[in-house]
């Protein structure tokens, strides 16, 4: 069983629309929880990271963290063409520090 | 600041030649990585750097070798060259302990080998 979980995609849908990304995990150790957008042909990018539980906003951009579920979710609302991306999960121990295991990132498209 | 850069851009190999894959950072970051990416896979660490000097292995180490003589820069080593490593390599760096959440890619190898 992989540690990280997440739906490859592709996930297509039309601009305005509010978009979920999910991930689950096994180990409930993780603590760092993050959601790198990785466009085409470049290097992956943070766009957000949570500490432990609860929820982290930004601009229209929000992400959860649900660790009794072992579940993460990154909701972006109003989506542009320019959301256009890969978008993986990633996750820490809090003693491995260097460390991230990435899920296998989920191909979002935005039609105008 | 030009962040992380890595070069080439792309490269092909037979199987069996070796060569090796730069990567430099002008952030002043203690902490670098390298990463392969396979399509449907992720981002599978191959090894890591705290400093200068030290070096550990990350999940698929098989096949490579790195070293870190400086902050700035972190080779990466392929010997006799496999059909398996095809896949695009890359490199990031993060600031230290603490802050390794917030990593900092670059563009990317696109290596085929064949």
């Amino acid at each position: 069983q992989k540690e990280v979980e997440q739906d490859p995609g592709p996930l297509s849908v039309p601009e305005g629309a509010i978009v979920s990304l999910n991930c689950t995990y096994s180990n409930s150790a993780f603590q760092y929880f993050m959601w790198y957008r990785q466009y085409s042909r470049k290097g992956p990018e943070l766009l957000m990271y949570t500490y432990s539980s609860g929820n982290k906003e930004d601009g229209r951009f929000t992400a959860q963290v649900d660790k009794s579920s072992k579940y993460i979710s990154l909701f972006i609302r109003d989506s542009q063409p320019s959301d256009s991306a890969t978008y993986l999960c990633a996750m820490s121990l809090p003693t491995s520090g260097s460390r991230l295991t990435f899920g296998e990132g989920t191909q979002l498209t935005v039609n105008p | 600041n030009a962040g992380v850069t890595q070069t080439p851009k792309f490269r092909i190999l037979k199987i069996g030649q070796s060569m090796t894959l730069q990567c430099a950072q002008d952030m002043n970051h203690n902490y670098m990585y390298w990463y392969r990416q396979d399509p449907g896979m992720g981002l599978k660490l191959i090894y890591y750097s705290v400093g200068a000097g030290i070096t550990d292995k990350g999940e698929v180490p098989n096949g490579y070798n790195v070293s870190r003589s400086t902050t700035e820069d972190f080779p990466l080593r392929l010997e006799l060259a496999a059909p398996s490593q095809t896949s695009v390599y890359f490199c990031a760096s993060s600031l230290g302990q603490g802050f390794s959440y917030e990593q900092y890619f670059g563009p990317g190898t696109r290596l085929t080998v064949t």
